[in-house]
């Protein structure tokens, strides 16, 4: 059975750093694409970042460019997603998904002071 | 960026009745290995997405065959024959042909 699991959301103030996970288990990471998607409160879904399955190519929404970055380690059969200068409007509930068929439960990410 | 624009966005439905999303895209969906990339996803209450359909109208498994995607181009249509209890919640379309990816705003399907 394929699970992704997040971690590590959480508080942190405007302009703070925060690092999520997403531990895949199932399948092997390395023949996929990975993604990760947001959704603000009461929002609808954004997708946020990329990364192809041997971490070659990466893209992002310009919303996160600069700020946000996308990386596996294929080893660990992991998903990462580095979050610099967090605003406010980077308060939402991040999935971590491979292409658009299995999506993790979501880990809530609130910026507020 | 691709404008996915869904109507209506609130479907209130009797039990067994019919329903029916239309999905509109601002751009051509034609992926460039010729399948049109366009995904239909549901979302419970409290729930992660889930996808019912991808390229316009496979069903994913274990989807119950009530759901089905139709359109080509630039529109598109997600129908359930008969709405059931379980079938609460939004429905989104989503494009995958032209980066960022992109969702239309959600239609909220509820139990009249």
């Amino acid at each position: 059975e394929v699970q992704l699991v997040e971690s590590g959301g959480g508080l942190v103030l405007p302009g703070g750093s925060l690092r999520l996970s997403c531990v895949a288990s199932g399948f092997t990471l390395s023949g996929y694409w990975m993604h990760w998607v947001r959704q603000a409160p009461g929002r609808g879904l954004e997708w946020v970042a990329k990364i192809k399955d041997d971490g070659s190519e990466r893209n992002y929404v310009d919303s996160v460019k600069g700020r946000f970055t996308i990386s596996r380690d294929n080893a660990k059969n992991s998903l990462y997603l580095q979050m610099n200068s967090l605003r406010a409007e980077d308060t939402a509930v991040y999935y971590c998904a491979r292409g658009g068929q299995d999506w993790g439960q979501g880990t809530l990410v609130t910026v507020s002071s | 960026d691709v404008l996915m624009t869904q109507s209506p966005l609130s479907l209130p439905v009797t039990l067994g009745q019919p329903a029916s999303i239309s999905c509109r895209s601002s751009q051509s969906l034609v992926c460039s290995d010729g399948n049109t990339c366009l995904n239909w996803f549901q979302q419970r209450p409290g729930q992660s997405p889930r996808r019912l359909i991808y390229r316009v109208s496979t069903r994913d498994s274990g989807v119950p065959d009530r759901f089905s995607g139709s359109g080509s181009g630039t529109d598109f249509t997600l129908k359930i024959s008969r709405v059931e209890a379980e079938d609460v919640g939004v429905y989104y379309c989503m494009q995958y042909t032209h980066w960022p990816y992109t969702f239309g705003q959600g239609t909220k399907l509820e139990i009249k």
